[in-house]
């Protein structure tokens, strides 16, 4: 079955420092991934975009990287602000080509 | 705020009772979608219409009814709701049917409580 596998755990950090956050998947063969911030009680927001053949995406302080090959992409914030605490989703087309699947999300707080 | 506008924010309602969940977008958007979402769980796909049709129904129990008048308005119909249908009801849109050409934009749901 398609997986798509973010940490469950919670990542703390100190203001200032880079953040890294993983998401690995099985059974999909993507040909783009997305991710989402979603904070408390309100709904997703699109954050980046990254296709299968760009390495590496950056906007302003955020940067994707994708590896077809490892079945992975890395998500980081450099210079973490407490407003930067929430929940990031990393999201995948299923194979129907319609449906955005979702992970669980991790949750970031960056604490002063 | 979001450019999708779900109404009402909260909802809580009875088993026997009926009602609707609303959403609207005014972006030109031809794909809508229902999500549902638990505490702590990711949003799951219920519903995708595509140009105003049905696209997609990941196999929602009929309890739930989704309507789509006008490329712009997005329903979902509730009757009959059990207490483990209570979530957080996601409406998106995206610019057309398939997820890959664009992004989702979400409204902020409607926190629902079946009681």
């Amino acid at each position: 079955s398609q997986k798509i596998e973010q940490n469950s755990e919670a990542l703390n950090i100190q203001e200032g420092k880079t953040a890294t956050l993983t998401c690995n998947y099985t059974n999909y063969s993507p040909a783009y991934l997305q991710w989402y911030r979603q904070d408390p009680g309100r709904g997703p927001v699109f954050l980046l975009l990254i296709r299968e053949n760009e390495k590496e995406k950056r906007k302003e302080r955020l940067k994707v990287t994708f590896d077809t090959t490892l079945k992975q992409s890395l998500f980081h914030i450099t210079a973490s602000q407490p407003a930067d605490s929430a929940t990031y989703l990393c999201a995948l087309l299923s194979n129907s080509g319609y449906a955005l699947n979702f992970g669980k999300g991790t949750s970031l707080l960056v604490t002063p | 705020d979001t450019e999708v506008t779900q109404t009402p924010k909260h909802l809580v309602m009875g088993m026997t009772n009926k009602k609707s969940l609303k959403c609207e977008q005014h972006m030109g958007h031809r794909a809508m979608y229902w999500y549902k979402q638990k505490a702590k769980k990711p949003p799951e796909l219920m519903f995708v219409y595509s140009y105003e049709k049905l696209s997609i129904n990941e196999s929602v129990p009929s309890r739930f009814s989704p309507e789509c008048p006008n490329s712009s308005l997005l329903n979902l119909h509730l009757h009959a709701l059990q207490p483990e249908d209570s979530a957080l009801y996601l409406c998106a849109s995206s610019q057309d049917g398939r997820a890959e050409n664009s992004p989702l934009h979400f409204g902020n749901g409607t926190r629902l409580t079946v009681t």
